[in-house]
């Protein structure tokens, strides 16, 4: 059965710190997802992973994606208050046709 | 860029009836439709995968009688929620892409509350 587990699942920080968010998955992929959700919204897609050592920044966010570790990091740099949401990782699973989502880390930032 | 739409966006029903809702892509071919189920505080769980012209791929602890998709044509796949409990208000929500490409568009959502 795919895992796919996000840590911290709660994280609450001061503007103008970094932190960072864990995605680690169970099984082979190919592609990794990155979205931020705003409270009563749908999905905002961030990022899209395709490849081992990929990485891709925008703004204060930039994610990685180490396939042989089945690890992908989202790093937030001097976090800003509207940073603030919920960040979820989604794994696209190699050869079968599902999109599964990590619980997602309810990020608050602290003004 | 591609926009799916979801309709509607909020539904109220009374326990027993049965509610459809409508995921659209406007602009793209959705050979592949997913729908998810999202509790409060919680993520969304997957639900059901869909291609066009074929039956559903369910999940499992998921009623295949109780939660109905179809998906028909490229542009339109539905899910009917029959029989609706207060137990199934949730925030559902669809998603499409065309093929196996590397881009997930998703709807708003759609806010279900049985009483």
């Amino acid at each position: 059965e795919l895992k796919v587990e996000q840590n911290p699942l709660f994280l609450s920080m001061q503007e103008g710190k970094n932190y960072t968010i864990y995605c680690n998955y169970s099984t082979t992929s190919d592609r990794l997802y990155w979205y931020r959700q705003d409270p009563g919204k749908s999905l905002e897609s961030l990022f899209v992973l395709l490849s081992n050592g990929a990485v891709k920044q925008e703004g204060r966010l930039m994610a990685s994606l180490d396939t042989k570790a089945r690890l992908s990091t989202l790093h937030i740099t001097a976090a800003v208050h509207d940073l603030s949401a919920t960040y979820f990782c989604a794994v696209d699973i190699l050869g079968d046709d599902k999109i599964i989502f990590g619980k997602g880390t309810r990020l608050h930032i602290l003004p | 860029g591609a926009v799916v739409s979801q309709h509607p966006s909020r539904v109220i029903c009374k326990s027993g009836t049965s509610v459809k809702i409508e995921c659209r892509s406007l602009d793209f071919q959705a050979t592949t439709m997913f729908w998810y189920r999202q509790f409060p505080k919680q993520s969304l769980m997957l639900m059901a995968t869909s291609n066009e012209g074929s039956k559903a791929t369910y999940e499992q602890g998921v009623e295949k009688d109780k939660f109905l998709i179809n998906h028909a044509s490229l542009t339109l796949s539905t899910l009917t929620v029959t029989s609706a409990h207060p137990e199934d208000s949730s925030f559902y929500i669809c998603s499409a892409r065309y093929n196996r490409a590397p881009k997930l568009f998703f709807g708003s959502g759609t806010q279900l509350s049985v009483l």
